[in-house]
C-alpha cells in the first residue's frame, strides 16, 4: 500500500544554520509522484515542488533543494541557511498514477514536519 | 488573482448542530477536496467531486456530507453525527483528478464544537 513517513516530527534550528526534512515513501507503483507542501502558521498550504518518479535530478531553488533517490524511496528536503521565515510545517505527499492509481490520482500526506527557526 | 476562498475563517458550534463550512474557487478548477487536519496527523480526505454533480466518499466520510452543483462552489456540511468534529478543515482544487496535477489550497476553517 502507498504510505508516506516523515519520522521528525519537529526541528528546531538557529537561524542561518541547514536543516534537512525526511520523506520516506512506500508504493507499489513504478509512475507516481512527489510533492512537498509548506504550511505557514496562517495555515494555508503552499506548494514548493513536484517530482516524478523518472526524475531523480535533484533540484534547487535558491536556498531550498530536494534530494530523490528512488534506490532508498527517500525525497529529502534541504533548507540552507535558514531563516524565520522558514518556520512551518512541511508536508510530503505521493500520488501513485500508474497501474495501482486508478483515476482518482488522491493524495497521501505525511503527517508534517514542524520546523522552528529562532532567531 | 484566482484562488480558493474559505469561509467562516473560525467557527464555533454547540454539539447536536449541522455547520456548513463554504468554499468557492475562480481557478476554473474541475477537481475539488475536503481535508481534515488534527494536530500531527497530517491531512485526511473526507470527500472529493472530479465534476459537477458527482462527489465521492474519501477515507473518513462519515458524519459529513457534500455537494458540487456548481463548479465553483463545493461546500462541507459537518452535522450532528460526526463524533469529534473539533479540527482544521481545508478545501483544495486541482485542473483535473490527475495525480499529476498539483493542489491549490485555500487559508481553511477551524472549527471548535463547544
Amino acid at each position: 500500500a502507498q504510505k508516506v513517513t516523515q519520522a521528525q516530527t519537529e526541528i528546531s534550528v538557529v537561524e542561518k544554520e541547514d536543516v534537512t526534512l525526511d520523506c520516506v515513501y512506500e508504493t507499489r507503483d513504478t509512475t507516481y509522484y512527489l510533492f512537498w507542501y509548506k504550511q505557514p502558521p496562517s495555515g494555508e498550504l503552499v506548494f514548493l515542488i513536484r517530482r516524478n518518479s523518472f526524475d531523480e535530478q535533484n533540484e534547487i531553488s535558491g536556498r531550498y533543494s530536494w534530494n530523490f533517490q528512488k534506490s532508498t524511496s527517500s525525497f529529502n528536503f534541504t533548507i540552507t541557511a535558514s531563516q524565520v521565515v522558514d518556520s512551518a510545517v512541511y508536508f510530503c505527499a505521493l500520488t501513485e498514477v500508474g497501474n495501482y492509481g486508478g483515476s482518482q490520482g488522491n493524495l497521501i500526506f505525511g503527517k508534517g514536519t514542524k520546523l522552528s527557526v529562532k532567531p | 488573482d484566482g484562488g480558493i476562498t474559505q469561509s467562516p475563517k473560525y467557527l464555533f458550534r454547540k454539539e447536536g448542530q449541522n455547520v456548513t463550512l463554504s468554499c468557492e474557487q475562480n481557478l476554473n478548477h474541475d477537481a475539488m477536496y475536503w481535508y481534515r487536519q488534527d494536530p500531527g496527523q497530517g491531512l485526511r480526505l473526507i470527500y472529493y467531486s472530479q465534476i459537477v454533480n458527482d462527489f465521492q466518499k474519501g477515507d473518513i466520510a462519515e458524519g459529513y456530507s457534500v455537494s458540487r452543483e456548481k463548479k465553483e462552489s463545493f461546500p462541507l456540511t459537518v452535522t450532528s453525527a460526526q463524533k469529534n468534529p473539533t479540527a482544521f478543515y481545508l478545501c483544495a482544487s486541482r485542473r483535473g483528478p490527475s495525480g499529476a496535477n498539483v493542489l491549490t489550497f485555500g487559508a481553511g476553517s477551524r472549527l471548535t464544537v463547544l
